[in-house]
């Protein structure tokens, strides 16, 4: 079993709807937790990072960690063609030099 | 964009050839992590250096190896390359743990090699 399990999609979806993504992971000892998306072709990109659980707010994206579950999930609000992306999450135990987990990846087209 | 810049953009090398590649970080950024993404995959992290020593290493062979600069640079050196090389290779740094905020990483645009 992975450390970290992400449903690589794909995901396609009309522009304007809601866009709900997550992943499970296994290691009780994360505590910080990522989503990065990327381009193709590109470097994975910072979107937003939240400390144990809770939930975090950035515009048109909603993060949500449930630590008792091992599930984090990302929302994409009035969805646009440029979030057409692959979205990555990540997490990260502090005791083990930051080094980041991540799921595979879901990719994500958001229709015009 | 993030600061962090890599070359070359692309390689292609056959096998049982060794490969260098070079990753440039922002200024205060004192760890860079290197990882390792195969087509429709995750990052794999491979190993990562702090204030020029490594500092954790993930399931990847002696054969991958790295050096850190004092100016912010950095090497991802892979001898006798095979096939399932082939892939991204990503450089992430992170501030000094010293002043916090060490759990953010930014990446590179990535070095993508093929190994024939």
């Amino acid at each position: 079993q992975k450390e970290v399990e992400q449903d690589p999609g794909p995901l396609s979806v009309p522009e304007g709807a809601i866009v709900s993504l997550n992943c499970t992971y296994s290691n009780s000892a994360f505590q910080y937790f990522m989503w990065y998306r990327q381009y193709s072709r590109k470097g994975p990109e910072l979107l937003m990072y939240t400390y144990s659980s809770g939930n975090k707010e950035d515009g048109r994206f909603t993060a949500q960690v449930d630590k008792s579950s091992k599930y984090i999930s990302l929302f994409i609000r009035d969805s646009q063609p440029s979030d057409s992306a692959t979205y990555l999450c990540a997490m990260t135990d502090p005791t083990h030099d930051y080094k980041l987990s991540f799921g595979a990846g879901t990719t994500v087209t958001v229709r015009a | 964009e993030t600061g962090v810049t890599q070359s070359p953009t692309h390689l292609i090398k056959t096998r049982g050839q060794q490969v260098t590649l070079r990753c440039s970080s922002q200024s205060g950024h004192n760890t860079v992590s290197w990882y390792q993404q195969a087509l429709g995959q995750g990052p794999q992290f491979i190993f990562q250096y702090y204030r020029e020593e490594e500092n954790g290493r993930g399931n990847f062979p002696p054969r991958f190896s790295g050096l850190q600069f004092p100016n912010y640079s950095s090497e991802l050196n892979v001898n006798a390359l095979e096939l399932d090389d082939s892939a991204l290779y990503l450089c992430a740094s992170s501030l000094d743990p010293l002043v916090g905020g060490q759990e953010t990483q930014y990446f590179g645009p990535g070095t993508r090699l093929l190994v024939l």
